[in-house]
């Protein structure tokens, strides 16, 4: 079973409007982090924000935040006021501290277009 | 610090050939990834790294590829023989895990191309 699901290959948003990118989660171990990056057309990844299982609030960083829904293992990103410089892949992530193995495991990506 | 450093950022080698692939870490971190990234199947965890122990290599697609991490600030990632299936971008990442933890921080990739 996929650990990380991202159910949209691609989304549009008009700039200056809010998007959210959806991620799902599946694990049974209690302490885990969850990541989102960015990946621009140039190839690189870039780390946007972090959430930890233990973390009562929703993190936050600039226009990012993670709405964070423990019980329904989601944890989708949303960014406000989009850029056209927002246009690229995003990646949900996970990582889970139990059993000894800690790697990094990514979904498959959205695409998010960013419209003038 | 410089980030994680890859090399080569380009490669493209004849099917066959060997295929080494580096990775310098950022300084004191005590993880390492390496991924492969390709069009049909995204981002796929090759092998992992803690304390430059292999803890999961299962991943690593088969018995022609070969990870290393011979100390904490030198990894590399080796192909042999290279086949054109291979051809993808290599990421090499690098977080620390200790109390708490922190994101992996990506190199450039590497494009291999096996023709």
């Amino acid at each position: 079973a996929q650990k990380i699901t991202q159910t949209q290959p691609g989304m549009f948003v008009q700039e200056k409007e809010a998007v959210t990118l959806d991620c799902t989660y599946d694990t049974s171990d209690q302490s885990y982090g969850l990541f989102w990056y960015k990946q621009p057309s140039s190839g690189e990844m870039i780390f946007l924000i972090y959430q930890g299982s233990y973390d009562e609030q929703n993190a936050t960083e600039g226009r990012y935040s993670l709405n964070f829904q423990k019980a329904r293992k989601s944890a989708n990103l949303v960014i406000s006021a989009s850029q056209l410089g927002d246009s690229a892949m995003y990646f949900c992530a996970m990582r889970e501290f139990g059993a000894g193995s800690y790697q990094l495991t990514f979904g498959k990506g959205t695409k998010l277009s960013v419209i003038p | 610090d410089a980030g994680v450093i890859q090399s080569p950022r380009h490669e493209v080698t004849e099917m066959g050939q060997e295929v080494t692939l580096r990775c310098k870490p950022i300084s004191g971190h005590n993880s390492l990834f390496w991924y492969r990234q390709t069009m049909m199947r995204g981002l796929e965890l090759l092998i992992y790294f803690n304390n430059n122990v292999p803890i999961d290599d299962s991943g690593m697609p088969e018995d022609r590829f070969s990870a290393k991490m011979p100390n904490a600030s030198f990894s590399t990632l080796k192909i042999q023989p290279s086949e054109p299936r291979d051809s993808a971008v290599y990421f090499c990442a690098s977080s620390f895990y200790g109390r708490g933890d922190t994101e992996a921080f990506f190199g450039q990739g590497t494009r291999l191309t096996v023709v």
